[in-house]
């Protein structure tokens, strides 16, 4: 079953523009990941965020976390073509070797 | 280092075949995972083995679903008597000691 849900579900911005996608969650967590999808490939982890973090970067990455709405946001800065793809944030309940459970997604789709 | 591989990338049956989907993980790592993915479903975690414990098989659809590992390493993922629904990507993940989750490319899964 779905943990919660991404918005929006799809996203298309201007290459050069700033990204942000949104996630939400049900049940208290010990992290939190975030992982892209290119077309017919498998996922590939970008960041994690431990629920005692608020905010973490990790390059053109800036995810945030508040565990009191159960939601966390990912933006991207300084879009590029090559950021076109499905984004997923994932939780597992005990946060350690766990299968993940991962929301719906944003395809996120950067114009020329 | 190579990643994990999963084969056949693409696989086409007919309903009631049997099908046997292999994962090899990276070298070393301790904890491998199934998901499937599919446009109605989304993301959904199927089973996870740890070392040498017994696998967690909670996500699993239905009793025509069953994996293992041998040898702690390559695991397959069979489905006995396919039906329409079991259509999806399977995706296999690996991972040590609970740390981030890596995954294979999947294989393509459609049932005539």
């Amino acid at each position: 079953s779905q943990q919660g849900e991404e918005d929006p579900q799809a996203l298309s911005i201007q290459e050069g523009e700033n990204a942000t996608m949104n996630c939400s969650y049900k049940t208290s967590i010990n992290n939190l990941q975030w992982y892209r999808q290119n077309s017919g490939r498998g996922l590939v982890h970008l960041i994690l965020i431990r629920s005692n973090e608020r905010e973490k970067h990790s390059g053109r990455l800036r995810v945030t976390l508040d565990t009191s709405k159960k939601s966390s946001s990912l933006l991207i800065t300084a879009s590029r073509a090559a950021d076109t793809a499905s984004y997923f944030c994932a939780t597992a309940p005990g946060g350690g070797a766990d299968g993940l459970t991962f929301g719906k997604g944003t395809h996120l789709i950067i114009q020329p | 280092g190579a990643g994990v591989s999963q084969s056949p990338s693409n696989k086409v049956t007919e309903k009631g075949k049997d099908v046997e989907l292999r994962c090899d993980p990276i070298s070393g790592h301790t904890a491998l995972y199934w998901y499937r993915q599919s446009l109605g479903q989304g993301l959904e975690f199927l089973i996870y083995f740890q070392g040498n414990s017994a696998p967690d098989k909670s996500g699993l659809p239905s009793d025509r679903f069953s994996a293992e590992r041998t040898g702690g390493s390559v695991s397959t993922l069979t489905i006995q008597r396919t039906q329409q629904e079991d259509s999806a990507v399977y995706l296999c993940a690996s991972s040590f000691e609970g740390q981030v989750q890596h995954f294979g490319d999947g294989t393509r899964l459609s049932i005539l």
